[in-house]
């Protein structure tokens, strides 16, 4: 599925580094989330945007920072992060993010990778 | 809060041969249901749905899941397995206004 795209699709920074992770939904929908994908562990939903507005915000520490300049585009900059960050982001994108029964659009992820 | 459990971290089943994958949920109400699976290196794909009606859903890929209200299960079926069904499998539930996920099966088809 092409939908959602995500660049860079692999990342290796140190701790120190400041980087940015893109995501791009081509579907016309109004609603965008960052998830944490760790092993053996459930998806995390870091942030959820509608409509470029930030909607929710899960207890997210502050190095990781998102940005919504459209509805089109979502950005996760990243600045100081820890070895326990080292995990797939996964993007996704829904119609509205108020209509549970709507599935969401998943990207193929950037693996991150903490030196 | 709203949540699903899959009690199995890896199902291992022959080519040809049908394949369950579990799933258990804890709601209050009627619940919004999900299967996603993840193919290596790739994100995940929406597979199929509960909302209501029928107890028997069918998704891609020659899916289906049931709902049983009275157990709380929503399991994931498919009569013949393929060896290209390998994959992370994903439950999924809605919290108000979000996706809870279960922590996933790994589906093994042997030749």
């Amino acid at each position: 599925e092409t939908g959602v795209t995500q660049t860079p699709r692999h990342l290796v920074m140190g701790m120190t580094n400041k980087k940015s992770l893109k995501c791009e939904q081509h579907l016309g929908h109004n609603a965008m989330y960052w998830y944490k994908q760790s092993a053996k562990k459930p998806l995390e939903l870091m942030f959820v945007y509608s409509l470029e507005e930030r909607v929710e915000n899960n207890s997210v520490p502050s190095r990781f920072s998102p940005e919504c300049p459209n509805s089109s585009h979502l950005f996760l900059h990243l600045h100081t992060l820890q070895p326990e960050d080292s995990a797939l982001y996964l993007c996704a994108s829904s119609q509205d993010y108020r209509q549970a029964n709507q599935p969401q659009h998943f990207g193929d992820g950037t693996r991150l990778s903490i030196l | 809060a709203q949540s699903v459990a899959q009690p199995e971290d890896q199902v291992n089943v022959a080519e040809g041969n049908p394949l369950t994958v579990k799933c258990t949920y804890s709601v209050s109400g009627n619940p919004y249901l999900f299967w996603y699976v993840q193919y290596p290196n790739r994100g995940l794909q929406f597979l199929l749905k509960y909302i209501t009606g029928d107890n028997l859903v069918k998704g891609s890929y020659g899916f289906e899941a049931e709902f049983n209200k009275s157990q709380t299960s929503f399991h994931l079926k498919k009569p013949s397995a393929l060896v290209s069904d390998s994959a992370l499998y994903f439950c999924a539930v809605v919290d108000t206004d979000k996706l809870i996920f279960g922590t996933g099966t790994r589906l093994q088809v042997f030749p």
